[in-house]
């Protein structure tokens, strides 16, 4: 069965740094393009950033120089580095198989809080 | 970045109407758009991709078209688990976007 779990979310304090994982099951993370795409309280969805096969990434302006997305694929997951962070990145975080294609799967997301 | 217009950001229906909803790109973005629908506490899911191709198990009074600029989103005949937010999103240029989301209640 194809899965994604997300983890590592948490109350954070402004300018403190988190790293989400994703860690995915039923396929291989370095076959597809994974995504995260978040959820501020109440609001819309945000996408935030991806990463190729090959490894290219690409973010959104708003975490451009503060967030890094990176795969181990010995462990089949997916990260997400997030630097800096300040109370509007505070969010439900869901790693995402193929956003657009054929495949696509959702995680149940990942609480980030921003807050002192 | 290219922004996405939806519209409207919510509705009211009743069970059995036909439901539009727009999305507009600031720039041409060919048929690359997607539709998802989330319910309240859950993911969202993908119901159609490349404009206009229904995803797998997505039930046939969905539809989406459209291309370019301007796209829709309809449903042809509502059903009480239709009621949920919509979203469309364009995977043409970096930064990729969501539009604003539609609500569609009761």
């Amino acid at each position: 069965e194809v899965q994604l779990v997300e983890t590592g979310g948490n109350l954070i304090q402004p300018e403190g740094s988190l790293r989400l994982s994703c860690a995915a099951s039923g396929f291989t993370v370095s076959d597809n393009y994974m995504t995260w795409v978040r959820q501020a309280p109440g609001k819309g969805l945000e996408w935030v950033s991806l990463i190729y096969s090959a490894g290219t990434t690409y973010y959104a302006d708003s975490v451009k120089g503060r967030f890094s997305m990176s795969r181990d694929n010995s462990k089949n997951t997916v990260y997400l580095l997030m630097n800096s962070l300040r109370a509007e990145d505070t969010a439900v975080y869901y790693c995402v198989r193929d956003l657009v294609g054929y495949d696509n799967t959702w995680g149940p997301g990942t609480l980030v809080t921003v807050s002192s | 970045d290219i922004e996405m217009t939806q519209s409207p950001s919510s509705l009211s229906a009743s069970v059995g109407d036909r439901v539009t909803i727009t999305c507009r790109a600031s720039q041409g973005i060919r048929n690359d758009l997607a539709w998802y629908q989330q319910k309240p506490g859950k993911a969202p899911e993908r119901l159609v991709y490349a404009a206009y191709l229904l995803q797998s198990g997505v039930p046939s009074r969905f539809s989406g078209s459209g291309s370019g600029t301007e796209f829709t989103l309809t449903i042809r005949s509502l059903q009480p688990e239709d009621f949920a937010t919509y979203y469309c999103l364009q995977h043409n240029g970096y930064p990729w976007t969501f539009g604003q989301g539609t609500k569609v209640e009761i």
